[in-house]
């Protein structure tokens, strides 16, 4: 399997633009999640999806947020308007059973906001 | 928060020597995994280890677990340039709860 593919590994964007982050989860993955890295807060879980569908968007910081997933084999992680606060490594990852096993990663996608 | 917490926060060693890290937590846990980031690149996971399990093994790397003190140590044996990279230990609460980090353990192994 290719792994969890995330697109794009980098962008430059200025502020106040849409920001559309894409994920593809490992095939027969029930589980997708959204994490966000930063030196200042570690890596932090935005939201997470089994099945599809949103199971926990709590750690979600803002309404500029937004997570769909709308088939099995795709998910977005958009941000609007963007904000240099929002500037962070974004992972999607993937897993057969949730929480109580392996979390594949994808290779994260870096984001700056000027 | 349940979130785990490495020591130490970095870690120097020379190629060929052993390396601990050590991760504490707060509360009662399902499971408890180890990850490698190496920069610039997503967390690969290394280790999964359950609450009713003491002790494991994969290749060169050993991972203990007290749950009477609530931590969780991951030694890597016989180091290796290549092992040099940030370890996070990661904990999920026994009743289905999310998947916390913990800073990381930043590993530099020198040839």
């Amino acid at each position: 399997d290719a792994g969890v593919i995330q697109s794009p590994r980098h962008e430059v964007t200025e502020m106040g633009q849409e920001v559309t982050l894409r994920c593809k989860p490992i095939s027969g993955h029930d589980y997708l999640f959204w994490y966000r890295q930063t030196m200042m807060r570690g890596l932090e879980l935005l939201i997470y999806f089994n099945n599809n569908v949103p199971i926990d968007d709590s750690g979600m910081p803002e309404d500029r947020f937004s997570a769909k997933m709308p088939n099995a084999s795709f998910s977005t992680l958009k941000i609007q308007p963007s904000e240099p606060r929002d500037s962070a490594v974004y992972f999607c990852a993937s897993s057969l059973t949730g929480f109580g096993n392996t979390i594949y990663f994808g290779e994260g996608s870096w984001l700056t906001v000027v | 928060s349940q979130q785990g917490e490495e020591d130490p926060q970095a870690l120097s060693i020379q190629e060929g020597e052993n390396a601990t890290m050590n991760c504490s937590y707060k509360t009662s846990i399902n499971n408890l995994q180890w990850y490698r980031q190496n920069s610039g690149r997503g967390l690969v996971h290394l280790i999964l280890i359950r609450s009713n399990e003491r002790e494991k093994h994969s290749g060169r790397l050993r991972v203990t677990l007290d749950t009477s003190k609530k931590s969780s140590s991951l030694l890597i044996t016989a180091s290796r340039a290549a092992d040099t990279a940030s370890y996070f230990c990661a904990t999920a609460d026994n009743q289905g709860g999310k998947l916390i980090f913990g800073q990381g353990t930043e590993l530099s192994v020198k040839p």
